[in-house]
C-alpha cells in the first residue's frame, strides 16, 4: 500500500496550506499526520483524520474521503515551516507518505 | 514526565548484528502498542515494525522481515529490535514510538490514535 505526497509546498504567512495525501480507498482508513522540524523527532498533529491532540493549536485540521486526506493549516505561522508527514494503518502493517516540506514565505 | 529514550546506535559492518533498546517512563508502558521507525539521512520516515501491548502480535516492513525481531520487556518498561543481516540501507536514525490503540468489540472496529509520543532517536550505521 503506498500513500503519495507532494514534496514539496508553499505558503505566504498568514494564509491557508493545504497538503494532500493520497492512497487507494483512503477514505476507508483513519489518517495520521507528523510534523518534523530539522534535527527534531517527528510530533503528532492529527490523528483519526481530524483530531487534534492536546497542545495541538486550532489552526491545523484534517479531513480525509475517497481517495485523499487533507491536512489544511489555516492562519500559517513561520513556526509552521517543517516537513510533514501522512501515515495510515494497512493490512495491519503501518505506511508513512514519502513527506511534504512546507516552505512559509 | 512522559518519555521514550533510545540507545544502542553503532557503526557496523554489513552481515553484522545490533540490539535497540527504547526505555519508557512516566506513562503505563503496558497499555501501549510501540513501534520503530526509521529515517534515512535526509530522507522521510519509514516504519520498520510494531508490537502490541502485552507482546503477542508484532509486524514488520517487508525490508526487514526475517531479519529484525521486535520484542519487549514490560516489567522492565523496555521495547528492543535486534537487527541481523544488517546491510548499508539500513542506516538511519532509529526511533520508538508509542500508539494508544482502541479495540471496540460493539463496533468490531481498531481505533488507532497515533503516534504521539517519540523518543530522540538513535543513529545506526551500516558500512559496506
Amino acid at each position: 500500500y503506498e500513500l503519495t505526497q507532494p514534496p514539496s509546498a508553499s505558503v505566504s504567512p498568514g494564509q491557508t496550506a493545504s497538503i494532500t495525501c493520497s492512497g487507494d480507498k483512503l477514505g476507508d482508513k483513519y489518517v495520521c499526520w507528523y510534523q518534523q522540524k530539522p534535527g527534531q523527532s517527528p510530533v503528532l498533529v492529527i490523528y483519526q483524520d481530524r483530531k487534534r491532540p492536546s497542545g495541538i493549536p486550532e489552526r491545523f485540521s484534517g479531513s480525509n474521503s475517497g481517495n485523499t486526506a487533507t491536512l489544511t493549516i489555516s492562519g500559517t505561522q513561520a513556526m509552521d515551516e517543517a516537513d510533514y508527514y501522512c501515515q495510515a494503518w494497512d493490512s495491519s502493517t503501518v505506511v508513512f507518505g514519502g513527506g511534504t516540506k512546507l516552505t512559509v514565505l | 514526565e512522559v518519555q521514550l529514550v533510545e540507545s544502542g546506535g553503532d557503526l557496523v559492518q554489513a552481515g553484522g548484528s545490533l540490539r535497540l533498546s527504547c526505555e519508557a517512563s512516566g506513562f503505563t508502558f503496558n497499555n501501549y502498542w510501540m513501534h520503530w521507525v526509521r529515517q534515512a539521512p535526509g530522507m522521510g520516515l519509514v516504519w520498520v515494525s510494531h508490537i502490541n501491548s502485552d507482546g503477542t502480535s508484532t509486524s514488520y516492513a517487508d525490508s526487514v522481515k526475517g531479519r529484525f525481531t521486535i520484542s519487549r520487556d514490560n516489567a522492565r518498561n523496555t521495547l528492543y529490535l535486534q537487527m541481523n543481516s544488517l546491510r548499508a540501507e539500513d542506516t538511519a536514525v532509529y526511533y520508538c514510538a508509542r500508539e494508544d490503540v482502541d479495540w471496540s468489540a460493539a463496533m468490531m472496529t481498531t481505533f488507532y490514535n497515533g503516534m504521539d509520543v517519540w523518543g530522540q532517536g538513535t543513529t545506526v550505521t551500516v558500512s559496506s
